[in-house]
C-alpha cells in the first residue's frame, strides 16, 4: 500500500469552521509536504514540515507532525468556499538509497458558502 | 501559473495511435516527473529525470517512453496505448534530488482519454 494515507477521505464543512484533515504513513521521512488540488487541475505545494520539526504555520494552515506516530495533521482555520479542493499528503520514502515522494490518496474538501 | 507547463491540455488517442505530450519548466530546476493520476487511485509517480539522467522508472510499462533531451524539456511518448491509461497526466519539476526531497512544482496535467 502507499506509503501516505488521508483521513478523511470526504470532509463537508460549511464556511468560518475548522477543517482538519489526517495523513500516516509507514517508513521513516525526511520530509512531509501537503499538496493542494483544484478539481482537474495540477497540484500545488502547501507547506513542507521537516521530520526535526512538531508544528508549522503558513496563514490559515497548521501542520504538525508526529514522527513517533508516523502520523501527520493539516488544519486550515476559518475555512472559505474557495478553500474547496483535494489536499494530499506526500513523504519521501527511500527507495534504494534515492527518495521517491510518494501521494497518499487525498481527502476532498468541499466549504459550503 | 506555476512556471510549469504542459501541452496539449486534452488528448483524445485511439489505441493504435502515436503521441506525445511535453512538459517545460521555467523554474531552473533539476529535476522533472512524470506522474499518473487516475479516479481514485493515488498520484503514481511513473519516471523521475535528475539532471537529465532517468534515475527513477516505477514498473512503468514500455508503451510509456519518456525523453529529457535538457533540464527544462520533458516528454512522454505515447504508443499503442489501453484504454485503462486514460487518466491525468502531470508534469512537475523541484531543486535536484539529493538527501530528501524538495518542494514540488506541477503543471496543469493533460488530460488523456484512449478510445
Amino acid at each position: 500500500s502507499q506509503q501516505g494515507e488521508e483521513d478523511p477521505q470526504a470532509l463537508s464543512i460549511q464556511e468560518g469552521e475548522n477543517a482538519t484533515m489526517n495523513c500516516s504513513y509507514k517508513t521513516s521521512i525526511n520530509n512531509l509536504q501537503w499538496y493542494r488540488q483544484n478539481s482537474g487541475r495540477g497540484l500545488v505545494h502547501l507547506i513542507l514540515i521537516r521530520s526535526n520539526e512538531r508544528e508549522k504555520h503558513s496563514g490559515r494552515l497548521r501542520v504538525t507532525l508526529d514522527t513517533s506516530k508516523k502520523s501527520s495533521s493539516l488544519l486550515i482555520t476559518a475555512s472559505r468556499a474557495a478553500d474547496t479542493a483535494s489536499y494530499f499528503c506526500a513523504t519521501d520514502a527511500e527507495a534504494g538509497g534515492s527518495y521517491i515522494p510518494t501521494f497518499g490518496r487525498g481527502t476532498s474538501l468541499i466549504v459550503h458558502p | 501559473e506555476t512556471g510549469v507547463t504542459q501541452t496539449p491540455r486534452h488528448l483524445v488517442m485511439g489505441m493504435t495511435n502515436k503521441k506525445s505530450l511535453k512538459c517545460e519548466q521555467h523554474l531552473g530546476h533539476n529535476a522533472m516527473y512524470w506522474y499518473k493520476q487516475s479516479a481514485k487511485k493515488p498520484l503514481e509517480l511513473m519516471f523521475v529525470y535528475n539532471f537529465k539522467e532517468q534515475t527513477e522508472n516505477n514498473s512503468v510499462p514500455s508503451r510509456f517512453s519518456p525523453e529529457c533531451p535538457n533540464s527544462s524539456h520533458l516528454f512522454l511518448h505515447l504508443h499503442t496505448l489501453q484504454p485503462e491509461d486514460s487518466a491525468l497526466y502531470l508534469c512537475a519539476s523541484s531543486q535536484e534530488m539529493g538527501q530528501g526531497w524538495n518542494e514540488q512544482f506541477f503543471g496543469p496535467g493533460t488530460r488523456l482519454t484512449v478510445l
